[in-house]
């Protein structure tokens, strides 16, 4: 079965610190995305890809750097962590065309706590 | 600019009933999608169902379907004989697709309680 796997699950970080979130899709899409979503709200997105070597800005990409170094894995990286990224981060992936056009499957999530 | 409203932050219905969940939303595209997602309490996120804008057929997919009300940018999920399993938050979410980014924007959802 296809899956969106996101490494590590929980991650308490200290302000200033890297942090660097991982994920890995077996869905052989081209998409991938990082989205945040803080208690009570939606989802928002923070940086996305449309394949291997290619990063874009989301609506919200401050403070993060993104990278896709392969089909499969898309990073999500804080260089310098800060209270206020302390949220849920769900990573997930979809394709472009076709019957399943932007239908996204999400990882699990990963719950960061920045102190 | 993109924007979407779930103006009901809360819902119950009682094992049996049907539900009616509620979302509206702001595009000036013509082609778009719009989802539905229901988070679990674990946090996942489970794709349910869409709509085409350009489909004029209310999509449905087992219990789930959508009364798509296009003229008034409003969506309705409805869930047939709802179940206390049904639990959980409900996200409407819009994708534009001549931009093609695959980008969702999400409303804040809708938290469920059926109740048994």
């Amino acid at each position: 079965e296809a899956a969106v796997t996101q490494s590590p699950r929980n991650k308490v970080a200290v302000t200033g610190g890297k942090v660097t979130l991982s994920c890995n899709q077996t869905n052989n899409h081209n998409n991938m995305y990082w989205y945040r979503q803080d208690t009570g709200h939606g989802l928002r997105l923070i940086h996305y890809s449309y394949g291997a070597g290619s990063t874009e800005k989301g609506d919200i990409p401050d403070g993060y750097k993104a990278s896709r170094p392969s089909q499969e894995n898309f990073s999500l990286i804080l260089e310098l962590a800060t209270p206020s990224q302390t949220s849920v981060y769900f990573c997930a992936s979809g394709e472009g065309l076709g019957a399943s056009q932007n239908t996204l499957y999400f990882g699990a999530g990963t719950r960061l706590s920045v102190l | 600019a993109q924007r979407v409203t779930q103006v009901q932050p809360t819902g119950s219905s009682q094992w049996g009933e049907e539900v009616t969940l509620d979302c509206s939303y702001e595009t000036s595209e013509y082609f778009y999608r719009i989802f539905w997602y229901r988070q679990l309490f674990s946090g996942e996120m489970v794709f349910l169902i869409y709509q085409p804008s350009f489909d004029t057929q209310n999509q449905r997919s087992g219990r789930y379907s959508v009364v798509f009300q296009k003229s008034f940018k409003s969506i309705s999920l409805v869930i047939s004989a709802s179940q206390p399993e049904d639990s959980g938050t409900y996200f409407c979410a819009l994708s534009e697709l001549v931009t093609n980014t695959g980008k969702l924007t999400f409303g804040d959802g809708t938290v469920l309680t059926v109740k048994p």
